[in-house]
């Protein structure tokens, strides 16, 4: 069983609805989480990080870590097809960086 | 464009062959890490240097090495392929040791034939 959990997908949203995407992960020793955009043959993208549990929002995107119940969160608002990629969360719990990506999941929001 | 330079960027050999891919990281990134991205096993951690020793390991095969070298550049090397190496392998970056923020290159697709 993997450490980090995501629902591959497809995920399809019309334009301008919001996009949600989880991920459950196992290992309660994880601190560091991360969501990472990847687009076709492209590497992963920095989205959002966040450290320890709370809720980080940059400009249409907000993430979210519960670590009560080990879930990941990333919101986006006003999606654009634009947005249509992969989206990978990843989580790691010490500060070596050796972290734990989830399989990804694909979004294709439509015009 | 993330900083991070891998090459080549495609990569066709037959099984059995050794190939060695490259990266160079963002500048001033003292960490580099490799991962293996396939269809069925998603992005998968393979191994991290940090100012050129060694730090952290992951699912790298005994098959796989890698080293990183005094100007920070990085090397994973193949050998002994098999079919069920074809994948993307990317090389990231990073400027901390907590490896918060890691950068991703373009990645090296490789294909065994």
């Amino acid at each position: 069983q993997k450490e980090v959990e995501q629902d591959p997908g497809p995920l399809s949203v019309p334009e301008g609805a919001i996009v949600s995407l989880n991920c459950t992960y196992s290992n309660s020793a994880f601190q560091y989480f991360m969501w990472y955009r990847q687009y076709s043959r492209k590497g992963p993208e920095l989205l959002m990080y966040t450290y320890s549990s709370g809720n980080k929002e940059d400009g249409r995107f907000t993430a979210q870590v519960d670590k009560s119940s080990k879930y990941i969160s990333l919101f986006i608002r006003d999606s654009q097809p634009s947005d249509s990629a992969t989206y990978l969360c990843a989580s790691s719990y010490d500060s070596w960086g050796k972290f734990q990506f989830g399989a990804g999941t694909q979004v294709v929001v439509t015009p | 464009d993330s900083g991070v330079t891998q090459t080549p960027k495609h990569l066709i050999t037959a099984t059995g062959q050794r190939v060695t891919l490259r990266c160079s990281p963002r500048s001033g990134d003292l960490s580099v890490y490799w991962y293996q991205q396939s269809l069925d096993q998603g992005l998968q951690f393979l191994i991290q240097y940090y100012n050129g020793e060694e730090r952290a390991k992951g699912n790298i095969l005994e098959r796989f090495s890698a080293q990183q070298f005094p100007d920070l550049h990085s090397e994973l090397n193949l050998s002994s392929l098999e079919l069920g190496d074809s994948a993307l392998y990317f090389c990231a970056s990073s400027a901390d040791r907590a490896g918060e923020k890691l950068f991703f290159g373009s990645g090296t697709q490789l294909s065994v034939l």
